[in-house]
């Protein structure tokens, strides 16, 4: 059972362009968790998906960003209009029934 | 990408008893950071230990990273039915390379 994915692991994108990250779940996992990661807390919370439903999107910039986790495919994380403010690690969870979180590799977006 | 040894897997106390959560890595730990797992959430910041034989509290929950940054404890005092829940472990082993436990269970009986 392979763990969950995420690709690309690196990313750059220069400042106008949009940015795709992609999280696979591991197999029978039908919640995915997207979390950035910063500085002094390590991992800040951004939305919480499960197939075709946003449960929890508190987390999420109210403008350029957007999640879906389609019933097909993998969840994807979407940054439009990326600014260097934006350069970070993203972090992807799933997790069979929203308690244990299985964390994927990171994709690390750089904006230049 | 669930490089740290975390112990236990679960853990069932009873309330007002004391418990301590182990995280241990064969690499030193630039950043070790605790969080807290709640049903349908995402995780919860508790503390970060950066400094070799650093200790933190807050409220009942204290954390202590080692002198050698490579092994951390989450203890609580006098649990609660609210400490409940799924303790993670999360650590920079190297320049923003982040790796994570495999979580505690924690049930706490009233």
């Amino acid at each position: 059972n392979a763990g969950v994915m995420q690709n690309p692991r690196h990313l750059v994108r220069r400042r106008g362009q949009e940015a795709r990250l992609r999280c696979s779940p591991m197999k029978g996992h039908s919640h995915v968790y997207w979390y950035r990661q910063l500085p002094e807390e390590g991992l800040k919370f951004m939305v919480y998906l499960q197939k075709e439903n946003i449960i929890d999107e508190s987390g999420m910039p109210k403008e350029r960003f957007s999640a879906e986790f389609p019933k097909e495919g993998p969840s994807i994380l979407r940054i439009q209009q990326v600014v260097r403010g934006d350069s970070a690690a993203y972090f992807c969870a799933s997790s069979p029934e929203g308690h244990e979180q299985y964390f994927g590799p990171g994709t690390r977006l750089t904006v230049t | 990408s669930q490089e740290l040894e975390q112990s236990p897997q679960s853990l069932i106390v009873q309330e007002g008893k004391n418990l301590t959560i182990n995280c241990t890595s064969s690499k030193t730990l630039y950043g070790l950071y605790w969080y807290k797992q709640k049903y349908g959430e995402g995780l919860i910041f508790l503390m970060m230990l950066q400094k070799g034989g650093e200790e933190k509290s807050h409220e009942k929950i204290t954390a202590k990273l080692d002198e050698k940054k490579q092994q951390s404890s989450l203890h609580i005092t006098a649990s609660q039915p609210s400490h409940a829940g799924i303790y993670l472990c999360g650590a920079d082993i190297s320049n923003n390379d982040m790796r994570f436990g495999a979580g505690t269970r924690l049930t706490v009986k009233p």
